[in-house]
């Protein structure tokens, strides 16, 4: 059992369109954190959200942690193949000292 | 800077035999962690250190696995003996302990099958 499950799974979409990811807990944590990973590579950090509520834009990305600081959800707006890719949420425990990852979701974005 | 070093990228072997995966992690971090990852069940923590301790070995799948930690710049995961649903791979991170950021650092990871 994941202790974060993250939806949809996959996801194939034409580029120009927009998505959103989530990542659902029944768990609080500290932080919560987004990779992005390509194949043959290790999960690479995209952003940290701390604080219940917090929204974070990184370019087309936009990141947001619940008020409870159990969910969080990642959108993208007009989608384009570079961001093709495995994305990771992650939760930190109180003392920053485990990451607890989701399943995943696969985007495939097609030109 | 380099980043995470893991050796071997790729390793094969036949089952019974041992297999010893390595990580350098970054200058000045404090934290190492081991993650093992496969279609199934995607990233699992396997153990974790902090200032070359082990805090946290319970995702250690069985006595099969070990990992040791004998100074901060050096690290291995070792499995004796293998069996092919060890098949995997395994990641190395690194992490610095202040701040409430707490961000990984992975290596590129060794994929290991058993045969």
């Amino acid at each position: 059992t994941q202790l974060l499950e993250q939806s949809p799974q996959f996801l194939s979409i034409q580029e120009g369109e927009n998505l959103t990811v989530y990542c659902n807990s029944s768990s609080v944590f500290s932080s919560l954190q987004w990779y992005r990973q390509e194949p043959g590579e290790g999960p690479v950090l995209l952003v940290t959200v701390v604080t219940g509520g917090e929204v974070k834009k990184l370019k087309r990305l936009t990141f947001q942690f619940g008020d409870a600081r159990k969910d969080s959800s990642l959108h993208i707006t007009a989608a384009q193949p570079g961001d093709t890719g495995l994305y990771l949420c992650a939760g930190a425990s109180y003392n920053f000292n485990k990451f607890y990852f989701g399943s995943g979701t696969k985007l495939n974005v097609k030109p | 800077d380099a980043g995470v070093i893991q050796s071997p990228r790729h390793e094969v072997t036949e089952m019974g035999q041992e297999v010893t995966l390595r990580c350098k992690p970054i200058s000045g971090h404090n934290s190492l962690f081991w993650y093992r990852q496969t279609m199934m069940r995607g990233l699992e923590l396997l153990i974790y250190f902090n200032n070359n301790v082990p805090i946290d070995d319970s995702g250690m799948p069985e006595d099969r696995f070990s990992a040791k930690m004998p100074n901060a710049s050096f690290s291995t995961l070792k499995i004796q003996p293998s069996e092919p649903r060890d098949s995997a791979v395994y990641f190395c991170a690194s992490s610095q302990d202040r701040g409430r950021t707490g961000e990984l650092f992975f290596g590129e990871g060794s994929r290991l099958t058993v045969l």
